[in-house]
């Protein structure tokens, strides 16, 4: 068990550019979310998948925000045509079906600035 | 729709003394109950958790958390800190998303930095 990852850590763009995240949950964990986490909040839900199903998306994933989880395994969050309201940290957790079921396990984030 | 308010966005204590993080919830059903640490530079940790049971919950490094459900309140408390607990904190509930089914989504509030004094 290596914990969650995420990649990029940091990731500097241009308005207007498209950018791609990439998180690895825990291996045997089936569910997976994405939150974003602008400075001074809390986390803010952004989407939840079971496997490679999209269950829920929050209204805060705006058409530009697409995630996608293939075979069920790591996950990936893309924004296309990126605005300086995107920069925020951008965190995945995922979640396993027994011991400690309402446990999220978070990984480092990756933090977003839109120059 | 659920939503949670800590209602300090600082405390600043010394090394040793008492602190209490306060948080208050609402929600329409029962939900489950969160406290969260992150520490600088570091990815969001579980502290401590309540499901069921028990209202008073403690976590291995000596916090404890009461759930009130009269005061739909949440509230983090330690009898000496250390500067070691020097962090920031989130409570978070989690409860049925959408069609009533339980996919588990936590909704944060917006957080206590917690600031240790020697």
């Amino acid at each position: 068990d290596t914990g969650v990852s995420q990649n990029p850590r940091h990731k500097i763009t241009k308005r207007g550019q498209n950018v791609t995240f990439r998180c690895d949950p825990i291996s045997e964990h089936n569910r997976l979310y994405w939150y974003r986490q602008t400075l001074g909040q809390g986390p803010e839900f952004l989407t939840y998948f079971q496997n490679e199903a999209q269950l829920e998306k929050s209204r805060l994933l705006s058409d530009r925000f697409s995630a996608e989880r293939p075979k069920g395994s790591f996950s990936t969050l893309e924004i296309q045509r990126t605005e300086q309201g995107d920069s925020a940290m951008y965190l995945c957790a995922s979640r396993g079906l027994a011991g400690g079921i309402h446990e999220q396990y978070f990984g480092p984030g990756t933090r977003l600035t839109v120059t | 729709a659920q939503s949670v308010t800590q209602l300090d966005s600082q405390v600043p204590v010394f090394e040793e003394a008492p602190v209490e993080l306060r948080c208050n919830y609402s929600s329409s059903v029962s939900v489950y109950l969160f406290w969260y640490v992150q520490y600088p530079n570091q990815g969001l940790q579980l502290l401590l958790k309540y499901l069921s049971g028990s209202t008073l919950v403690e976590s291995i490094n000596g916090f404890e958390a009461e759930f009130n459900k009269s005061q739909t309140s949440f509230h983090l408390r330690k009898p000496s800190v250390h500067i070691s607990d020097t962090a920031e904190y989130f409570c978070a509930v989690s409860g049925p998303g959408a069609g009533g089914t339980s996919y588990g989504k936590l909704t944060f509030g917006q957080g206590t930095i917690l600031t240790v004094h020697p």
